[in-house]
Parts: C-alpha cells; structure tokens; sequence
C-alpha cells in the first residue's frame, strides 16, 4: 500500500445521494491533490490544497465540494451527482517546493446511477 | 507489489541531445499508457499517451515507445530542452469493468544548458 490511502475504494450512488470522499497521506506532505480520470483519459485537475488553503480549483461543479481539515487529510463531498461523473478520482500529495516524491493514492471508483 | 515501475530515479541529458525514460510493467492487462510531465510545485500534466494496439505515437519531438512481448514503454524526447527538466510519470490503466489506473514513481529530467 501506498503512502497514500484514499477510501472507499468503490462506491456506488444514486443522483439524489450525498456521499464523501475520503483521502489520507502518511508521508507528511503539506500539500495534496484531487484528480478526476474518466475511461481513457488522462487526469484532470479537480483542487489543490497546499498547507490547508485551497490554491486552485479547476472550474468544477460546485456538486463536488473539497474539504482539507489538517494536512494529513483531504475530502470530496458529493451530492446530486450526474452519471457522467461516474470516473475514477484520485488523490495525490507532495511536498510543497519539491517535484519528486509526488504520491498517488490507489483511487476510488464511482458509479453514478 | 509495483505493477508500474520506473527503474531510474533520475537521468541528466544534455541539451539538444536524446532523453530516454524508461517504464516497465508486468499486468499483461494494461492496454492503455500515458506519460505525464510535473513541475515543481504544481500537479502532473498529461504529456503522450499509447495504446496496446500500437508500438509508437508521436507528438512533436515527444515520441513513446511500446514493447508487449517485453511489457516495456520509453518516452524519447529530441531534442531535449532545457524546459523538459521535469519529472515524468508513467502510468498504465486497463477497464476491468470500471477500470484502474497504475503510476510509476517518477524519474526526474535535468537538461542541462
């Protein structure tokens, strides 16, 4: 297992849902990353957190709502969801001023009915 | 277990010459790879993607390579730049009925003026 520990691995939700993401890195990295990959495309970019703060937001819907309590931890708060959100989402973390030792989670699979 | 590895931590190259990156894997069921470039402090950028079906795709001076029978893929960059100084992921995926996609740890480019 990676530093980097995202949970659930699979979920499953309706439209109506409201359902969370859950990151968390044991590397001590302050800053940390959410990606959104659909089938056969590379990653998108959903938030960047460095040291707490949101930094960057790439134009996602607002139905997806990051929360980063402490530096350790990072959240995905979904709700009214569509099915082409359906993809895998991906956390990562690093260390904020350095390029390598940038970390992937395994990703969490949704499935949006 | 490391299904995606990239062997060379780091790799300097002169300017105008080759850069070689290197990635193997061993799940015979990846059929689609990419390559991503990242810069200090920021999240990773798709750069080339291949898939199974092919053994190369070429974008500019960004050429990779695809070896099935060794489960072995190359990023070569000609020339390389001195704005190539990066690190490269590389990372395989394959739809398992929701699909999974795999990162290597990364090897960092340095080209030098």
């Amino acid at each position: 297992e990676t530093g980097v520990t995202q949970t659930p691995r699979h979920l499953v939700m309706g439209m109506t849902n409201k359902k969370s993401l859950k990151c968390e890195q044991h590397l001590g990295h302050n800053a940390m990353y959410w990606y959104k990959q659909s089938a056969k495309k590379p990653l998108e970019l959903m938030f960047v957190y460095s040291l707490e703060e949101r930094v960057e937001n790439n134009s996602v819907p607002s139905r997806f709502s990051p929360e980063c309590p402490n530096s350790s931890h990072l959240f995905l708060h979904l709700h009214t969801l569509q099915p082409e959100d359906s993809a895998l989402y991906l956390c990562a973390s690093s260390q904020e001023g350095e390029d390598y030792g940038y970390t992937f989670g395994s990703g969490t699979r949704l499935t949006v009915v | 277990d490391q299904q995606v590895k990239q062997n060379s931590p780091s790799l300097s190259v002169q300017e105008g010459r080759i850069s070689i990156l290197n990635c193997d894997y061993t799940n015979s069921m990846f059929d689609y790879f990419l390559w991503y470039k990242k810069y200090p402090a920021e999240g990773p950028t798709f750069l080339i993607s291949i898939s199974s079906i092919k053994d190369k795709n070429e974008d500019g001076r960004f050429t990779v390579f695809l070896n099935k029978s060794a489960k072995h893929l190359s990023l070569h960059i000609v020339p390389s730049q001195p704005g190539d100084s990066a690190v490269y992921f590389c990372a395989a995926t394959w739809d398992t009925g929701g699909f999974k996609t795999i990162f290597g740890a990364g090897t960092r480019l340095f080209v030098k003026a």
